[in-house]
């Protein structure tokens, strides 16, 4: 079975604050993703990575940043935390293109 | 208008009934359609993946894909109290190269009454 698994489930943090997201997965998949989930909103693109040190925005990358240092790892950045990032961050992976994403079971975070 | 319209509900229905959950889009582009289902406090599941038209079954689970209707829907058979989760629909077009971005539905809130 696929593992995806993001370091924290819940999360406080003050506006500011640079906020670390962490998510591993142990299927050598190439692609990573990351996405955030808002009621209302549903799931939306943050940055996604297709290997190595390669990343790509996707729909809402302002104030976010990637980094993927190695296959297995993708980390999400806050650089300066806002109280309109507070939301359930969600981590997927796939094995190569065209393939299924699976999910972790997220990061609630909440920006005070 | 949104790429890809799902109503979020909520829905309730009797245990045993048949459930019938629906996504519309408008991209004719879209090749891969997918449902994960969610539950409270968990990352989405991947429940069905298909490629282009057709039906796939699995289990109590059918997907169904009506590509000239640009209309997608998963059917739950002798549905059950752990069924009730929120599902959501996602769908992709076919891309050569670099990792494949799903379009999300907003996702439909479903509760199993006993």
């Amino acid at each position: 079975d696929v593992k995806v698994t993001q370091s924290s489930r819940y999360l406080v943090k003050r506006t500011g604050e640079k906020v670390f997201l962490e998510c591993v997965q142990d299927m050598d998949h190439e692609n990573m993703f990351w996405y955030r989930q808002d009621p209302g909103l549903g799931l939306r693109l943050i940055y996604f990575s297709y290997d190595v040190k390669m990343k790509e925005k996707g729909d809402i990358p302002e104030g976010y940043s990637v980094s993927r240092e190695k296959k297995e790892r993708f980390s999400l950045i806050l650089e300066s935390a806002s109280t309109n990032q507070t939301s359930m961050y969600l981590c997927a992976s796939s094995l190569i293109d065209n393939q299924p994403q699976h999910f972790g079971d997220g990061t609630r975070l909440s920006i005070l | 208008q949104k790429e890809v319209e799902q109503d979020p509900g909520p829905l309730s229905v009797p245990e045993g009934a048949i459930v019938s959950l629906n996504c519309t889009y408008s991209n004719s582009a879209f090749q891969y359609f997918m449902w994960y289902r969610q539950y409270s406090r968990k990352g989405p599941e991947l429940l069905m993946y298909t490629y282009s038209s057709g039906n796939k079954e699995d289990g109590r689970f059918t997907a169904q894909v009506d590509k000239s209707s640009k209309y997608i829907s998963l059917f739950i058979r002798d549905s059950q109290p752990s069924d009730s989760a929120t599902y959501l629909c996602a769908m992709s077009v076919v891309r050569l190269q670099g990792a494949q971005k799903l379009v999300f539905g907003q996702g439909t809130r479903l509760t199993i009454n006993p």
